[in-house]
């Protein structure tokens, strides 16, 4: 499977506990998403690595939210201190940097804060 | 901020042609209009992609007017797989910084 994978694919947590979602891309892209997606809305975008730089990170929700992606491959989030509004699907993406920016989604990682 | 409206839900028959259509009057000159797919608990999948007046793929049609604040997908004779929530994309560019927008989307349900 060469598509964008994610891990876990779900996560159970208490309040307060800090969590690391991984995404690993398609091979040949350089850019990765990373969104939060709750019940009934679309995505919300959070963050994008152009390699490994971070371009973008004012969306984040909080200070609470960070994002790596040390060698430009694969990316991590993390959420500490977790709280329940927190519970949601957290998707990953990675693109080509082109001027049509497709997409292409990894299965997400459901999290559930209790 | 390039904010997207779609009709939220939308009903059809097996067979039948459906179009959606998405409001994005604050788009950027040189941003595309995406459309994906999305199935419950599944990360949204590609469906096509334009610029400017028609693109069609083996899925479906994309067809963007030349003011370019709205677009319309069309999906050639619906199947009962087809249903699902489907999304327009487009992005808000600031700086040399990208900011993907998705719209709330359109769920549609395709009935036998």
């Amino acid at each position: 499977d060469t598509g964008v994978s994610q891990d876990p694919r779900h996560k159970i947590t208490k309040r307060g506990q800090n969590v690391t979602f991984r995404c690993d891309p398609i091979s040949e892209h350089n850019r990765l998403y990373w969104y939060r997606q709750t019940l009934g809305q679309g995505p919300e975008f959070l963050t994008y690595f152009q390699n490994e730089a971070q371009l973008e990170k004012s969306r984040l929700l909080s200070d609470r939210f960070s994002a790596e992606r040390p060698k430009g491959s694969f990316s991590t989030l993390e959420i500490q201190r977790t709280e329940q509004g927190d519970s949601a699907m957290y998707l990953c993406a990675s693109s080509l940097h082109r001027d049509q920016e497709t997409q292409y989604f990894g299965p997400g990682t459901r999290l559930l804060v209790l | 901020l390039a904010k997207t409206t779609q009709p939220i839900s939308m009903d059809s028959y097996e067979g039948q042609e459906v179009n959606i259509t998405c409001s994005h009057n604050n788009i950027a000159t040189n941003d595309y209009i995406t459309w994906y797919q999305q199935f419950p608990s599944q990360g949204p999948r590609f469906i096509i992609q334009g610029y400017k007046t028609k693109v069609t793929n083996e899925v479906a049609s994309l067809f963007i007017p030349a003011d370019r604040k709205s677009s319309t997908l069309s999906l050639p004779r619906v199947s009962l797989s087809d249903t699902a929530v489907y999304y327009c994309l487009v992005g808000e560019r600031s700086g040399g910084s990208y900011i993907p927008t998705f719209g709330r989307g359109t769920s549609l349900i395709v009935h036998p």
